[in-house]
């Protein structure tokens, strides 16, 4: 079942707008990462956030993580067009099963 | 060193053919992961390898998938009597560590193999 439920489902901005998506789950977590995936191919690592943490930066990146309402957000600042991509959330509960993706939002940078 | 590889990248088959799909890992990551990803869809976990440990089948969507792990390294992925629903991008991830509490398991994916079954 899907754990990770991302929202919007499709946004588009201007370069150099910022970008925000949301995440929510639904049941405890270890830590919570954000991928990217260009072109329908193989995911790219973007970020971990681990669940005793609540906020994340990395470059133009940042991650926020709200365990009391199960949802985390990951902004893109100063978005370029290189960022056009399907952005997805994982899950990693504490069942020890595996990472669970949610159906990802596609974020269109138009330059 | 080199990433995650994955053969072939396309693969176009008939249906009622059987099929099979190569994963290799990043040398030294004990976990191999197979996903499932259809148009426009997220990832659907198919089935999970750590070290010399059973795998993690419960994923499978019927008794036609089956996925195997030669030596620790190299996977495998068959699809027998395949259907035009298993049509979709079947991604392979290792990573270096098992997943659980205070473990570290940033998944390595492969360029994935896009499978049209006709």
């Amino acid at each position: 079942s899907q754990q990770g439920e991302e929202d919007p489902q499709a946004l588009s901005i201007q370069e150099g707008e910022n970008a925000t998506m949301n995440c929510s789950y639904k049941t405890s977590i270890n830590n919570l990462q954000w991928y990217r995936q260009n072109s329908g191919r193989g995911l790219v690592h973007l970020i971990l956030i681990r669940s005793n943490e609540r906020e994340k930066h990395s470059g133009r990146l940042r991650v926020t993580l709200d365990t009391s309402k199960k949802s985390s957000s990951l902004l893109i600042t100063a978005s370029r067009a290189a960022d056009t991509a399907s952005y997805f959330c994982a899950t990693d509960d504490p069942g020890n099963t595996p990472l669970v993706f949610g159906k990802g939002t596609r974020l269109s940078v138009i330059a | 060193g080199a990433g995650v590889s994955q053969s072939p990248s396309n693969k176009v088959t008939e249906k009622g053919k059987d099929v099979e799909l190569r994963c290799d890992p990043i040398s030294g990551h004990t976990a191999l992961y197979w996903y499932r990803q259809s148009l426009g869809q997220g990832l659907e976990f198919l089935i999970y390898f750590q070290g010399n440990s059973a795998p993690d089948k419960s994923g499978l969507p019927s008794d036609r998938f089956s996925a195997e792990r030669t030596g620790g390294s190299v996977s495998t992925l068959t699809i027998q009597r395949t259907q035009q629903e298993d049509s979709a991008v079947y991604l392979c991830a290792s990573s270096l560590a098992p997943f659980g509490r205070g473990s570290y398991n940033e998944q390595f994916f492969g360029p994935g193999t896009r499978l049209t079954v006709l």
